[in-house]
Order: C-alpha cells, then sequence, then structure tokens
C-alpha cells in the first residue's frame, strides 16, 4: 500500500540536542511538508519542498533545518536553536506543488525534549 | 497573515444527531478542505472544494464552498460513535495567477459523540 511513513512515533529528548525526524513516501508525490500541531491550535508550516533538491521556509522555520536529496525522503531536524520543540510533527505530501492536490498525511512523531 | 476562524471549537453531542461547523476568513481564497484527525494520527481528507458555491457530499458529510470565498461549513448527519476525533477547515489561494501549495488551517473543531 502507499503512504507516508514516519519514525519513530515517540521520541524523547534532552535539550540542547539536535533531533531528526524521518519521513519517507512512496506514492511518487513530488511535493513534500512539514508541520507543528499543538494542543488547540492548526498546523503551522515549517518547511516545504516543491520537487527534489529544493525546498523553502514555512512560516515557523526558524530553529529547524530540513533535505530533499531523494524524491521520497523529506527528514526534519529539530535543532537547539528551536525554543519550544515539544510539539506534534506532521509530514505530508502532494502530487504536485499545485492549488488542487490536496496533502496527504503521515501519523505523526510526537517529540517531547525535557 | 491569512487566518481561518473555525467554530465552534469543540462540540458534545448525542449519538444520531447532526453536527454543523464552519470556517470563516477575511481573506477569499480558491480552494477550501476539510480533514479529520483521530487521536495519535495524521489529519485524513474528508472533502475537498474548488469551486465558489459548490456544495459535495461524501457518505453522511456534506460540505460547501462559501459563494463569497471567504467561508466553509461542513455538516455531518445522523452522528455516530466513530465521528469522533478532531475536524479541521484548510484553505490556499492564489497569488498573482500563481498557484501555491501553502495551506492555511483553522484551529480545528473537537467532536464528542456519547453513545
Amino acid at each position: 500500500d502507499g503512504g507516508i511513513t514516519q519514525s519513530p512515533k515517540y521520541l524523547f529528548r534532552k535539550e540542547g540536542q539536535n533531533v531528526t525526524l524521518s519521513c519517507e513516501q512512496n506514492l511518487n508525490h513530488d511535493a513534500m511538508y512539514w508541520y507543528r500541531q499543538d494542543p488547540g491550535q492548526g498546523l503551522r508550516l515549517i518547511y516545504y519542498s516543491q520537487i527534489v533538491n529544493d525546498f523553502q521556509k514555512g512560516d515557523i522555520a526558524e530553529g529547524y533545518s530540513v533535505s530533499r536529496e531523494k524524491k521520497e525522503s523529506f527528514p526534519l531536524t529539530v535543532t537547539s536553536a528551536q525554543k519550544n520543540p515539544t510539539a506534534f510533527y506532521l509530514c505530508a505530501s502532494s502530487i504536485q506543488w499545485v492549488i488542487n492536490s490536496p496533502l496527504h498525511f503521515g501519523n505523526g512523531t510526537r517529540l517531547t525534549v525535557t | 497573515g491569512q487566518q481561518l476562524n473555525q467554530s465552534p471549537q469543540s462540540m458534545f453531542i448525542q449519538e444520531g444527531e447532526d453536527v454543523s461547523m464552519n470556517c470563516t476568513s477575511s481573506s477569499i481564497f480558491n480552494t477550501w478542505l476539510w480533514y479529520k484527525q483521530d487521536p495519535g494520527e495524521g489529519p485524513v481528507l474528508l472533502i475537498a472544494l474548488y469551486k465558489a458555491g459548490e456544495l459535495t457530499s461524501n457518505g453522511r458529510l456534506t460540505a460547501q464552498f462559501g459563494i463569497t470565498r471567504k467561508d466553509s461549513f461542513l455538516n455531518i448527519s445522523a452522528s455516530i460513535p466513530s465521528d469522533v476525533g478532531i475536524y479541521f477547515c484548510a484553505a490556499a489561494a492564489n497569488a498573482g495567477g500563481t498557484s501555491y501549495g501553502k495551506l492555511t488551517f483553522g484551529q480545528g473543531t473537537i467532536l464528542t459523540v456519547h453513545p
């Protein structure tokens, strides 16, 4: 079955450590995205990639970094510069970077930093 | 920036009741989407709307793209326990004739259904 796989489901880190969240898709989608979800808030866009080897900052990119070396992979690194890293992180993909190409989401990674 | 105001924030209903929630904005959008999120999972697309005035159904779900392009609503008829979850509206806009994949999300409506 095609889909988006995020791993791990739960991640615990000490403050000051960088951590990388994995996102893999086998849908052959060009565009991929990272969103952050906090309780009582809508999803906020961290980074997006329209096509392989390209990525752009979203609305809350500070303290995060990404790479898109392969079409199927879009890992997100949460750096020590991110002031409030504890959150639920969602990866998504869409066929293309166009308005009528809805997002398909993975099942998320819950990151807890203490 | 663009914002979506989704209401109500939460709903507690009895099984069998109908549900209505809506999203409004001061900005114009060209696509409206409705997603449902189960606890600990990613959102799943329920309905996509691409034309102002469009009314679309998916089983017991019905959604409409407002004629002003600034709002949308989602109705669920005859609710069942598995309807429990968080419902998000999302919208996208064109800018200068260029399509963008960026979505703006509402804050979500938490639905609880009592058997």
